[in-house]
């Protein structure tokens, strides 16, 4: 199993609909993120958990809603998108913040079009 | 705003020169600095990381910091077209919440 796993990797959805992203990771590692990755933009970070707890959401739109049922899993649900979130989302994780190096090892992303 | 400045290239270096990418930082509380680098399509996979000013050298890599410039850098000394890649500078505290800059696009001709 590579590191962090993310599926689907590529996903069409039209604006009414509800879909899910899904990412797995397994090194160990009790801290899991949601970036994305816009075209000529800075990655943006979603979503923080540390622990299984939401410690930062970045006021992202209520329409993307995260679940980190355990240390090893991370989902984002999705619904009532607009185009304008078409995007690559990445799923990240990393070693007890505060302690490691900060270093985030990402999965190979979910490259999602809203049409 | 915590943000991070990069200049979005391309830059455009021959075969075996050396490539020189640059990113200023405005949050002075930043401990740790890192280096992706991410090829089209792929996702961002780590090249250095750096917490101490000077500098830290990993076999064609060197990175840069000068925290009174709030400045980090990365050289690739003998550059190969398999470089080629968008290179992401961030920094971030203890907690791992990285900041990225927008990525600088290296173009390795051969």
């Amino acid at each position: 199993e590579t590191g962090v796993t993310q599926t689907p990797r590529h996903l069409v959805m039209g604006m009414t609909n509800k879909k899910s992203l899904k990412c797995e990771q397994h090194l160990g590692h009790n801290a899991m993120y949601w970036y994305k990755q816009s075209a000529k933009k800075p990655l943006e970070l979603m979503f923080v958990y540390s622990l299984e707890e939401r410690v930062e959401n970045n006021s992202v739109p209520s329409r993307f809603s995260p679940e980190c049922p355990n240390s090893s899993h991370l989902f984002l649900h999705l619904h009532t998108l607009q185009p304008e979130d078409s995007a690559l989302y990445l799923c990240a994780s990393s070693q007890n913040p505060g302690h490691g190096t900060g270093e985030l090892f990402f999965g190979e992303g979910s490259r999602l079009t809203v049409l | 705003q915590k943000e991070v400045e990069q200049n979005s290239g391309p830059l455009s270096v021959p075969e075996g020169a050396i490539a020189s990418l640059n990113c200023t930082y405005s949050d002075r509380g930043s401990q740790s600095f890192f280096w992706y680098r991410q090829y089209s399509g792929k996702s961002p996979e780590l090249i250095m990381f750096i917490y101490s000013n000077g500098d830290k050298e990993d076999g064609r890599f060197t990175a840069q910091l000068n925290k009174a410039s709030q400045y980090v850098s990365l050289l690739i000394r003998d550059s190969q077209p398999s470089d080629s890649a968008t290179y992401l500078c961030a920094g971030g505290g203890s907690q791992g919440n990285l900041i990225f800059g927008k990525g600088t696009k290296l173009s390795v001709k051969p």
